[in-house]
C-alpha cells in the first residue's frame, strides 16, 4: 500500500540545523509531489512547501525562505526536509505528505517530532 | 493567525449532524475549488476526508460532505459518531500553489 515512512524524533540546539527524511513507497515516486507541514503540538497545521519527485522545484511561504531546502533521492523515494536556524518555536511535529492535484494531502507519514532545547 | 477561519470548536449529540465552517478570501477559498478537508485524531497524522471541495477519497464514509459559498467552505458530518470526535482542517490552494490551513476546529460528540 501506499506509505511514507519519516525518519525518527530529533532534539537539536538552538541554531542547529535538523533533516528529517520521509521515504515513499507502493507508488511511483515521481508521479507525485510532497508536501511539508508542521503542528506545534497543541495548535494547528502550518504549511511549510512543496516539492516536486520528478524535477526537483520547490516552492514554500516567504516565512521559510532562506531557511527550509527540501531535496529528493529519487532512486531510494526518500524526501528531505532540512531546516536551519532552529529556534525555539520551530519546535514541532513535522510531517511530509504526497500531494494529488493543487491541495490534496494522502498519505501522510507518520511524524517526526523535532525538539529544540539548550 | 490562520488564513482560513475556522470555529475553534462545536459539539453535538451523536447521531444528529453538524457543520464547520471555513471562512477565506476570495484569493483562496473563494477562487478555487481547491479545498480540502482533514480529520486529526489525538495523536495520529492527520487524514484527508474531502477534497476539491466535495469530493471524498476512497473509503471515506458518506456521512462526510462538503460545499462551497462565496469565500466559505463548509464541511458537514450527518450520523455523528463517537469515533468522529476529532480536530478538523480545511485547507485552500492560494496562487502559485500556496496553500491555506484554517486553525483547525475541535468537535466533541456528545
Amino acid at each position: 500500500q501506499v506509505q511514507l515512512v519519516q525518519s525518527g524524533a530529533e532534539v537539536k540546539k538552538p541554531g542547529a540545523s535538523v533533516r528529517i527524511s520521509c521515504k515513499a513507497s507502493g507508488y511511483s515516486f515521481v508521479t507525485f509531489d510532497i508536501t511539508w507541514v508542521r503542528q506545534v503540538p497543541g495548535q494547528g497545521l502550518e504549511w511549510m512547501g512543496w516539492i516536486s519527485a520528478e524535477s526537483g522545484y520547490t516552492a514554500s511561504p516567504q516565512k521559510f525562505q532562506g531557511r527550509v531546502t527540501m531535496t529528493t533521492d529519487s532512486p531510494r523515494s526518500i524526501t528531505y526536509m532540512e531546516l536551519r536556524g532552529l529556534r525555539s518555536d520551530d519546535a514541532a511535529i513535522y510531517y511530509c505528505a504526497r500531494t494529488q492535484g493543487l491541495n490534496f494531502f494522502d498519505p501522510w507519514g507518520q511524524g517526526t517530532r523535532v525538539t529544540v532545547s539548550s | 493567525q490562520s488564513a482560513l477561519t475556522q470555529p475553534a470548536s462545536v459539539s453535538e449529540s451523536p447521531g444528529q449532524s453538524i457543520t464547520i465552517s471555513c471562512t477565506g478570501s476570495s484569493s483562496d477559498v473563494g477562487g478555487h475549488n481547491s479545498v480540502s478537508w482533514y480529520q486529526q485524531h489525538p495523536g495520529k497524522a492527520p487524514k484527508v476526508i474531502l477534497y476539491d471541495v466535495h469530493n471524498r477519497p476512497s473509503g471515506v464514509s458518506n456521512r462526510f460532505s462538503g460545499s462551497k459559498s462565496g469565500n466559505t467552505a463548509s464541511l458537514t458530518i450527518s450520523g455523528l459518531q463517537a469515533d468522529d470526535e476529532a480536530d478538523y482542517y480545511c485547507s485552500s490552494h492560494m496562487n502559485s500553489r500556496t496553500v491555506h490551513f484554517g486553525g483547525g476546529t475541535k468537535l466533541t460528540v456528545l
